[in-house]
């Protein structure tokens, strides 16, 4: 059974600051990671997805890794700004779940002015 | 021009009515999901639906069923409504989820807040 965990649960950073957004899963045969931004009434939108055979993704500020075989992934977010503050949720996609995501439980994020 | 649009925004009901959520997607989509979102922030997959199969997670009471008008909408129907449904539940779509060609992204509608008194 695929389970996805986050750490931390919750994040308070002053703005500008680099910071690391963490993700394990525990079952390494996976399809791909996607990483969300959820905004309060706004529902999720995808942020990163990185296929099992890559890496990492880049987009603008945000840089994802891969990790397959120690099952972990990271966010990482340069030159944070209060408009980042949001919960980022990654989630997998494995053969064993049916071919459906699995989410972690979120970092919620609050970058301070 | 909403890519994933479910209505409604809130739901508030009391204890063993039926009520449904509506899901529209205008992305042209084959592939449509239900999520529920629970008090600690979890997703967990209700349902996946094409046209060719309906996936359930074993875990969805059936109370809850999905319904297809066509392959735009996805509906979800609940019956005889618990406390503990309440949560927050999510529409989503993606192009295709055949088990060939995964890693095709999601779109997520901005959610529907159901509360049972």
């Amino acid at each position: 059974k695929q389970e996805v965990t986050q750490i931390p649960a919750a994040l308070s950073v002053p703005e500008g600051e680099n910071l690391v957004l963490n993700c394990s899963f525990t079952d390494s045969a996976i399809y791909n990671l996607q990483w969300f931004r959820q905004d309060p009434g706004k529902g999720l939108t995808s942020l990163l997805l990185i296929q099992s055979s890559q890496r990492e993704q880049t987009s603008g500020r945000l840089n994802a890794s891969l990790d397959k075989s120690s099952g972990r992934s990271t966010l990482y977010i340069a030159a944070s700004q209060p408009g980042d503050s949001a919960t980022y949720l990654c989630a997998v996609e494995s053969p064993h779940a049916g071919n459906m995501l699995t989410f972690g439980g979120g970092t919620r994020l609050m970058v301070k002015p | 021009d909403t890519a994933v649009s479910q209505t409604p925004k809130y739901l508030v009901t009391q204890m063993g009515n039926d009520k449904s959520i509506k899901c529209e997607q205008n992305l042209g989509h084959d592939t449509m999901y239900w999520y529920k979102q629970d008090s600690k922030k979890f997703l967990k997959i209700m349902f996946s639906y094409n046209n060719k199969e309906l996936i359930i997670n074993e875990t969805v009471p059936n109370r809850f069923s999905p319904k297809s008008p066509d392959k735009a909408h996805l509906n979800l129907h609940i019956n005889s409504l618990e406390l503990g449904d309440s949560a927050v539940y999510f529409c989503a779509s993606s192009q295709d989820r055949d088990s060939e060609t995964t890693n095709e992204k999601l779109f997520f509608g901005s959610g529907t807040q159901l509360s049972v008194l």
